[in-house]
């Protein structure tokens, strides 16, 4: 799987979008971008994945470069609630199998602040 | 989103004991499980692989007759400590996929405390 490279922490004033960014400049061309959060002392939550594509849910948004090799992720209104570490993962997408483990980096350290 | 559950979120033992940790699928089958263990402000390093009626794959480093994983059924992967000692005081967590999703979830973890 492709390494990635995020920055280690980050601020955000509440209700100001949050961009966070991840490089991944070794991405393969079947590899998916996926973003997941770690709010303090609880499993990771899953937020969103893209291949190519910019992609969108109730959570966040996910904008990925032409050439793919970064992508940004966007929490548009930042909350308190939002204050996690937040890691960006780049992986085949298979089904099943040791192909589904996910390998964590250090992630970004996102404080939303008042 | 699918939901992991985990249990129990809280354990203390006494140092020469076994711990037992239950991972669970809700509302899929999972054929396929992970146990990851985070220490403090670490990020989660992959111990092993529980597949559904057979061995787990351990990743390198990991001793497979001290952290016993069982994957007897679809919904239920269980990782025992054996013979704890303080230095495996961690914070455990497992992650499950339903077959048809590319999304992992995971539990909510396990605090494992060895006195």
């Amino acid at each position: 799987d492709a390494k990635t490279t995020q920055p280690t922490s980050m601020d955000c004033a509440e209700g100001r979008a949050a961009n966070l960014p991840c490089n991944h400049s070794t991405i393969s061309g079947n590899e998916y971008v996926y973003w997941y959060r770690q709010i303090h002392s609880q499993g990771p939550q899953y937020i969103i994945h893209g291949l190519k594509n910019n992609e969108t849910n109730e959570m966040a948004s996910l904008i990925i470069t032409e050439d793919r090799k970064s992508s940004t992720l966007i929490l548009p209104h930042a909350t308190l609630r939002d204050t996690a570490v937040y890691y960006c993962i780049v992986r085949v997408a298979r089904l099943g199998g040791t192909a589904s483990k996910l390998t964590f980096g250090t992630g970004t350290r996102l404080q939303v602040t008042l | 989103g699918a939901v992991v559950s985990q249990h129990p979120s809280r354990v203390i033992c006494k140092s020469g004991t076994s711990v037992k940790i239950e991972c669970r699928s809700l509302d899929f089958q999972a054929t396929t499980m992970f146990w990851y263990r985070q220490f403090p402000k670490k990020s989660l390093m992959l111990m092993a692989t529980s597949n559904e009626g057979s061995k787990a794959t351990y990743e390198q480093g990991v001793e497979k007759d001290k952290f016993l994983i069982n994957h007897a059924s679809l919904t239920l992967s269980t990782l025992t400590v054996t013979s704890a000692h303080p230095e495996d005081s961690s914070f455990y967590i497992c992650s499950a996929r339903a077959p048809s999703a590319n999304e992992a979830f995971f539990g909510q973890g396990t605090r494992l405390t060895v006195v």
